[in-house]
């Protein structure tokens, strides 16, 4: 049974960083790209970032380029999303999911907040 | 990038009627492979996205033939058949043809 599950959310001020994971399970990791989307509270859904399975290519969203870093460790089946000058707007629910959106985990919450 | 837009359903839906809910993409999603590279997913509230469909019409496994996706390359529709309870939700559409993937704004179902 293939899981995706996140974890590393949590309240930070403005400005500062939060790194997510996402532990991948049931298949096998470093044959796919994966990807993260967020939603905002009472929101629709944002395409944030994809990786591919070798890490080669990489895309961002405007709205994240520049401050997110999309990683991933295939020996440890794990996705990361390094945030930093984490903004108010930044505050969602965060999923990782496959490459081809098949699989997404429960989502991890992240609250910007002074 | 790619701007994909959703219509509003006239909810509620009376349970056992059929349902359909378009979608329009500013760009056509057809690739040089010939497919549409267009996903529905549905969230039911609470949970995760659970795609439905992808390259526009291919269900996903394990999804009910009641939902059909069909269109054009720029005009979208997923039609649900004998709706029940547990359609209810909003369901989103997402371009994968290109690099923004972008979603649309969601269509909220709701049940009679």
């Amino acid at each position: 049974e293939v899981q995706l599950v996140e974890s590393g959310g949590g309240l930070v001020q403005p400005g500062r960083s939060l790194k997510l994971s996402c532990l991948a399970s049931g298949f096998t990791f470093s044959n796919y790209g994966m990807n993260w989307i967020r939603q905002a509270p009472g929101k629709g859904l944002e395409w944030v970032a994809s990786i591919s399975s070798s890490s080669s290519y990489i895309y961002y969203a405007d709205t994240v380029k520049g401050r997110f870093t999309i990683s991933r460790d295939n020996a440890k089946n794990t996705l990361y999303l390094q945030m930093t000058s984490l903004r108010s707007e930044d505050t969602a629910l965060y999923y990782c999911a496959s490459y081809y959106f098949d699989y997404w985990g429960q989502g991890v919450m992240v609250t910007v907040s002074s | 990038d790619i701007v994909m837009t959703q219509g509003v359903l006239p909810n509620p839906v009376p349970s056992g009627e059929s349902a359909s809910i378009t979608c329009r993409s500013s760009k056509s999603l057809v690739y040089k492979d010939g497919k549409t590279y267009l996903n529905w997913f549905l969230q039911r509230p609470g949970q995760s996205p659970q795609l439905l469909t992808y390259w526009m019409s291919t269900r996903a496994s394990g999804v009910s033939d009641r939902f059909s996706g069909s269109g054009s390359g720029t005009y979208f529709t997923l039609k649900i058949s004998r709706v029940r309870a547990e359609d209810a939700g909003v369901y989103y559409c997402q371009q994968v043809r290109e690099y923004p993937r972008t979603f649309g704004g969601g269509t909220k179902l709701e049940l009679k």
